[in-house]
């Protein structure tokens, strides 16, 4: 099953707005959760990344919150640019697995000019 | 080129025939990781390797795939007998140690048709 619940499935946002992508977690042994970009035909790129000691994260544009008692994580893209267009992957790793990323099912992001 | 090297970028098999995907890690690395994402889909781990030995296989299906991660030369994943529902991108990853195994660097992956 799906350890790692991500929506929506797709956004559409004007040039200049706000993304926002939420993903759920059950797992309590999670304690890392990065944040993948992935364009057309490419690999997924790391974007950003949390641990659950910290509620917020901000690298640019981009902007991760976690909430630890709620088992959420979101990212919000400010500022959407066309370039942001493409797909964007929650993730979360477990202390007992390291060496595997549990993946959420994707979203894709459109900014229209 | 630094990154993590796939190979071929993209393949064609017939059911039945054998698909060899390679992966050269980033330099410096010696953690690989293999996913694969069917379309529309997130990516799946399939198995994490260190040079020489397979530290976690627990998402490779149990027949026809295989992988290993020589002392010299890329990573390789095999899958025999391919079917229609191998039909996938597959997508090789790398890692400094494992403490940073979620800071994957990912290749541009391998897309695999099976006609």
């Amino acid at each position: 099953q799906q350890q790692v619940k991500q929506s929506p499935q797709s956004l559409i946002v004007q040039k200049g707005g706000i993304s926002i992508i939420n993903c759920a977690y059950e797992n309590t042994a999670f304690d890392y959760f990065p944040w993948y970009q992935q364009f057309p035909g490419k690999g997924p790129a790391l974007l950003i990344a949390i641990r659950p000691d910290v509620s917020e994260k901000k690298e640019g544009r981009f902007t991760i919150s976690f909430n630890k008692s709620a088992k959420q994580f979101s990212l919000h893209i400010m500022d959407s640019q066309p370039g942001d267009s493409a797909t964007y992957f929650c993730a979360a790793r477990s202390t007992d697995s390291w060496g595997k990323l549990q993946f959420g099912a994707g979203t894709q992001v459109v900014v229209t000019p | 080129n630094a990154g993590v090297m796939q190979n071929p970028r993209h393949l064609v098999r017939r059911r039945g025939q054998e698909a060899r995907l390679r992966c050269s890690p980033m330099k410096g690395h010696s953690h690989v990781y293999w996913y694969r994402q069917l379309p529309e889909e997130g990516l799946k781990f399939m198995v994490y390797l260190q040079k020489e030995n397979i530290i976690d296989e627990s998402g490779m299906p149990k027949e026809r795939f295989s992988a290993e991660f020589p002392k010299e030369g890329p990573s390789i994943l095999r899958i025999q007998q391919v079917v229609r529902g191998d039909s996938a991108a597959y997508f090789c990853a790398s890692s400094a140690d494992l403490y940073y195994a979620g800071e994957l660097f990912f290749g541009e992956g391998s897309r695999l048709t099976v006609l």
